[in-house]
This record gives C-alpha cells, structure tokens and sequence, in this order.
C-alpha cells in the first residue's frame, strides 16, 4: 500500500512551471514526504523531501500544507528532459519507501 | 555526491544458472541498501532491507533462497538470483541510504532468463 495518492497523468508546456499533487492524508506525524522520478528503463533520481516546511533546491520545490495532508511539487521551469514518471512516497522510520503507480509527466514542446 | 552503480546493467543467462548484482556506493557509505524489482509497465516493488553485517530482511512473498543478499561492507551489496527461470526475468534495481536516511538508486540491471 502505497499510501499516497497522485493523477496517472498530467502534461506541460516546455518552460511552464508543472505543479504535481500529491495526497496523503494519512500521513503521521514522523513521515517524510519524499519525491523521486523515474526517466524510462533507468533507477529513480532522488529530487526532494520535507516533513513540514516547504523546501527548494535546484531541481524543484516542495510545498507542503499545514495540515500535512497533501504536498505539491513544483518544476519551475520544465524542459523535455523533466519527461518522466514521478513518484511521491512516504518516508516511514523504517526508512522502507513504498512505490505507488505514479504521475507520468509529458513535457510538451 | 550520492552516486550509486550496479553491474552489470545488462545480463542474459540460460534457465537455471545464478546470475550476480553488485550495488556499489561510490561516495559515501550505506549501513542500509535496498533492493527493488520492476515488471514492464508497472511500478517498484521492495524486496528487501540489507544492512551491513547482517541478514537481510525480506518482504513478503520474496524468497529468500532464491533471492540471496550479501552485505559484506559499507560499499557493496550483491543480489544472486539462484536457479534462475524466465519469471524471474525483471528490472533489479537497488538503492542505498545516506547519513540522513535519503536513498539514492542506482542504474538498475536488466535481467533476462532464457
């Protein structure tokens, strides 16, 4: 069980920003929310992850509501390259991350 | 920094045969390393915890004599796919984990049982 929940799909224009949400209103207290994406026939690539602030680093942001309970990653400026299937996942203390199905992203020229 | 390798990234073997993965850290050590497997079109799936110096903890429904894992040191941790069978043909990919419990996944390694 994944425990997360996210659109199958979603597209973008090439240099718009893509907003990417995710839910997981079960979420406990001591989860991280930990996103990864997955270019085809290759490992997944670390992008980011927070527990309750908002946090930014050179690939992508992530907000995350107060609540807790849904998070949205952003891609400032998406190019071909961000093509890719997109995972959000809950880090538990076991430190386990469980793969739900995903958000394929399709960058449009 | 937190790169991970696999080798090989490509094998093909004949039904029957064992077939070795070996994950690497390349810098930094990992107490923890991960492996996953992935069926065409579908999404990861864990099958196991590795952690250094100790026995491997499985998930459920892997067997773990067909599916041995070696941690031996910080830096490497191998999957050997015993008696191997076309079934068992997948993507294997693993992942280790950093100081702050990030994992970072390798390549992966193609498997193709004939």
């Amino acid at each position: 069980d994944a425990k997360t929940t996210q659109p199958t799909s979603m597209d973008c224009a090439e240099g718009r920003a893509a907003n990417l949400p995710c839910n997981h209103s079960t979420i406990s207290g001591n989860e991280y929310v930990y996103w990864y994406r997955q270019i085809h026939s290759q490992g997944p690539q670390y992008i980011i992850h927070g527990l309750k602030n908002n946090e930014t680093n050179e690939m992508a942001s992530l907000i995350i509501t107060e609540d807790r309970k849904s998070s949205t990653l952003i891609l400032p400026h998406a190019t071909l390259r961000d093509t890719a299937v997109y995972y959000c996942i809950r880090g538990d203390s076991s430190y386990k991350l469980i793969f739900g199905s995903g958000t394929r992203l399709l960058v449009r020229p | 920094g937190a790169v991970v390798s696999q080798h090989p990234s490509r094998v093909i073997c004949k039904s029957g045969t064992s077939v070795k993965i070996e994950c690497r850290s390349l810098d930094f050590q990992a107490t923890t390393m991960f492996w996953y497997r992935q069926f065409p079109k579908q999404s990861l799936m864990l099958m196991a915890t590795s952690n250094e110096g100790s026995k491997a903890t499985y998930e459920q429904g892997v067997e773990k004599d067909k599916f041995l894992i070696n941690h031996a040191s910080l830096t490497l941790s191998t999957l050997t796919v015993t008696s191997a069978h076309p079934e068992d043909s997948s993507f294997y990919i693993c992942s280790a984990s950093e100081s702050d419990n990030t994992q970072y996944f390798g390549p992966g390694t193609r498997l193709t049982v004939l």
